[in-house]
C-alpha cells in the first residue's frame, strides 16, 4: 500500500543542536511537503519540493532547510534548533492537478526542543 | 493572497445531532477544495474533495457543497456519532501555481454519547 513514513516518531533535542526529520513516500508522487502543526494555527507549510533536487520555501521557512535527494525522500533540517520549533511536524506527498489530487500525510514527528 | 478561514475552533454535539462547520476561502481562479479529518495521534487524511465541476463532495455521510458566490464550502452531516470525534480541516490548493495545500485552523469536534 502506498504510504508516507516519517522518522523518528518522537525526538527530544537540545537548543542549538542539529535535527534532521526524515520522510519517505512510496506513492511515486512528484510533490512533497513539510508542515508544522500548532494549536490555533492548524497546519502551516515550511518547505516543499516538486521533485528530486528541488526545494521551495513555504509560508514559514525561517530556521529550516530542506533536502530532496530522490523522488522518495524529503528531509527537514533544523541547523540550530530553538524551543520555538517545538511542534508536531507532518510530511505529505501529492500530485495536484491530476485526477486523484489529494495529499497523503505521514503520522507525524513530535519534536521537543529543550 | 490565498487563505482559508475556519472560525469554529471547537464544536461539541450529542450523538445524532446535525453537524455544520463553516469554511470560507479567498483566492483567484477556480480552486480545488478539500476536507481533511485528523484522529488523535495520526496525520490528516482526506475526507472528501469538492470540485468546481460538480460543486459537491460526499463521503462517509459527510457532505460539502461549494458556493462560488459566497466563496464557501461548508461541511455538514445529518447525524453525528461518537466515532466522528476528531479535528476537521478545510483546505484548498492555491491557484497561484505553486500547488501549495493551504489549511484552515481546524475545528475540534467532540461528540458526546
Amino acid at each position: 500500500e502506498a504510504a508516507v513514513t516519517q522518522s523518528p516518531r518522537n525526538k527530544v533535542a537540545v537548543t542549538g543542536g542539529k535535527v534532521t526529520l526524515s520522510c519517505n513516500q512510496t506513492n511515486n508522487h512528484n510533490n512533497m511537503y513539510w508542515y508544522r502543526q500548532d494549536t490555533g494555527h492548524g497546519l502551516r507549510l515550511i518547505h516543499y519540493s516538486y521533485g528530486a533536487g528541488s526545494t521551495e520555501k513555504g509560508d514559514i521557512p525561517d530556521g529550516y532547510k530542506a533536502s530532496r535527494p530522490s523522488q522518495e525522500n524529503f528531509s527537514l533540517i533544523l541547523e540550530l534548533a530553538t524551543p520555538s520549533q517545538t511542534s508536531v511536524y507532518f510530511c505529505a506527498s501529492g500530485d495536484p492537478g491530476t485526477a486523484n489530487s489529494d495529499y497523503t500525510f505521514g503520522s507525524g514527528t513530535r519534536l521537543l526542543v529543550i | 493572497g490565498d487563505s482559508v478561514i475556519q472560525m469554529q475552533g471547537q464544536v461539541t454535539l450529542s450523538e445524532n445531532d446535525f453537524l455544520f462547520i463553516n469554511c470560507t476561502y479567498s483566492t483567484t481562479g477556480y480552486p480545488t477544495l478539500f476536507w481533511y479529518v485528523q484522529y488523535s495521534g495520526e496525520g490528516p487524511q482526506l475526507l472528501l474533495q469538492v470540485t468546481t465541476a460538480n460543486n459537491k463532495g460526499s463521503s462517509r455521510g459527510f457532505e460539502a457543497t461549494y458556493d462560488k458566490g459566497t466563496t464557501s464550502f461548508h461541511l455538514q452531516k445529518t447525524s453525528v456519532q461518537e466515532i466522528d470525534s476528531a479535528v476537521y480541516y478545510c483546505a484548498m490548493i492555491a491557484s497561484s501555481g505553486s500547488w501549495q495545500l493551504i489549511f484552515g485552523s481546524g475545528t475540534q469536534l467532540t461528540v458526546m454519547p
